[in-house]
């Protein structure tokens, strides 16, 4: 049973591109949400996809969207790459409905914005 | 707001010694609560979970949590550490509203083991 699979490992990028990052939920799982780590914190709640939608976002700009496909796959793009963008990009999958609220997490995406 | 202090940033402790790793939480219902570890390079594995009955969970690789709701606390144990335990350790709340939940992390706490 595949957990979940993030790619690539890890990303170099210069400021102002842009990105896009991929996450496979865990088999049977249909709820995605991507967080973002900064070095030597706790990761932060970016936003949650669910039927394609995205039904909750944390507090980050515009620059960061996201989608969700028909497989549950996901992707989070960010645009206009800041310095500060540099984290570690953590992808959660978990399964719709109360009392499922356990996620699981891939091993994420290193983004390094020089 | 919502939110979890893990007072700890650094612990080093010596195998076979006891541990325990302190959390604390602010959330205005009944809280879900999760302890997960990060080794180097890795993401994050759930040890274990409090959603309701018994304060006392366990969890994987000999982990233990107490939920003291007067404390608002979850303080992570383990009564003997192995040096494999060396790694970050993560608390978090979980929010759920109308079917998503997202999850609220402390800054964690980094254990290290000394032979």
């Amino acid at each position: 049973d595949a957990g979940v699979t993030q790619s690539p490992t890890h990303l170099i990028k210069t400021r102002g591109q842009q990105v896009t990052l991929r996450c496979s939920p865990k088999s049977g799982h249909d709820t995605v949400s991507w967080y973002q780590q900064a070095l030597g914190q706790g990761p932060q709640f970016i936003f949650q996809y669910y039927e394609e939608e995205e039904r909750q976002r944390g507090n980050f700009p515009d620059r960061f969207s996201g989608h969700q496909f028909p497989n549950y796959s996901s992707e989070l793009n960010v645009n206009a790459l800041l310095l500060g963008d540099s984290a570690l990009y953590l992808c959660a999958s978990s399964l719709e409905g109360r009392g499922s609220g356990i996620q699981y997490f891939g091993a994420g995406t290193r983004l390094s914005v020089l | 707001a919502q939110s979890v202090t893990q007072p700890d940033i650094h612990i080093t402790v010596s195998e076979g010694a006891s541990l325990e790793l302190r959390c604390n939480y602010s959330y205005g219902a009944t809280p879900y609560l999760f302890w997960y570890v990060q080794s180097p390079g890795q993401g994050l594995q759930l040890l274990l979970k409090y959603f309701s009955g018994d304060t006392l969970v366990q969890g994987i690789k000999g982990f233990e949590a107490e939920f003291k709701r007067s404390q608002s606390s979850f303080n992570l144990r383990k009564p003997s550490v192995h040096w494999s335990d060396a790694a970050e350790y993560f608390c978090a709340v979980g929010l759920f509203s109308g079917g998503y939940n997202k999850l609220i992390f402390g800054a964690g706490t980094r254990l290290a083991v000394h032979p």
